[in-house]
């Protein structure tokens, strides 16, 4: 069973770092490309960016409101991809989720049960 | 950034009821979009790929369709256990982008 758990989130300050890790069971974690989502409370979902697989480069996008602030990587020989959150702000508050992308076709097909981030004083 | 505009917002609706959301795209996209359900506190769901193509297990009362910049999810027959918050997403270029969400409530 294909499975996606995240952890590290909690209560930051602004200005200060987190690290969130999504440690993935159930598949070859390293054939694929892994998404991060964030959803900010009472709000749509909004995609943060993405790292690929090490076949395609291990290359990563991300969304304009965090480039330059957080950077994804991957530890494919312990099925971890990490998202570090620097310079965080307060409209960084949100659960983030991370997400499996399937790399021939328009989807991401599992997605784990998300950490919240609060960023506050 | 692909702006993708999702209409309407939110509607109610009975069990039973066709139920369809669109999903416009800023610029076309092919057939590069995704639909997804999401249950209060819970992560989102696939439902459809690539615009039309049913996600395994999930019910064949769900349906899409569209190319281009114009993308409808449709529900033939409203269930209770549909009630919830439907996304879409593109895949066309960087950055992905998500639709604003549509929630289905109970008339």
């Amino acid at each position: 069973e294909v499975q996606l758990v995240e952890s590290g989130g909690g209560l930051v300050q602004p200005g200060r770092s987190l690290r969130l890790s999504c440690t993935g069971s159930g598949f070859n974690f390293g054939d694929y490309a892994m998404n991060w989502v964030r959803q900010a409370p009472g709000k749509g979902l909004e995609w943060v960016g993405f790292i690929r697989s090490k076949p395609y480069g291990g290359t990563t996008e991300y969304a304009a409101s965090v480039k330059g602030r957080f950077t994804i990587s991957r530890d494919d020989s312990k099925s971890i991809a990490y998202l570090q959150m620097d310079s965080l702000e307060t409209e960084d508050t949100a659960v983030y989720y991370c997400t499996r992308r399937v790399t021939s076709v328009a989807a991401t097909d599992y997605w784990g049960q998300g950490t919240l981030v609060t960023v506050s004083s | 950034a692909i702006q993708l505009t999702q209409s309407p917002s939110s509607l109610s609706a009975s069990v039973g009821d066709r139920v369809t959301i669109t999903c416009r795209a800023s610029q076309g996209i092919n057939r590069a979009l995704a639909w997804y359900q999401q249950k209060p506190g819970n992560a989102p769901k696939l439902l459809i790929y690539d615009a039309s193509s049913l996600e395994s297990g999930v019910p064949s009362r769900f349906s899409g369709s569209g190319s281009g910049t114009d993308f409808t999810l449709t529900i033939s027959s409203l269930q209770p256990e549909d009630f919830a918050t439907y996304s879409c997403q593109q895949f066309n270029s960087y950055p992905l982008t998500f639709g604003g969400g549509t929630k289905v409530e109970i008339k």
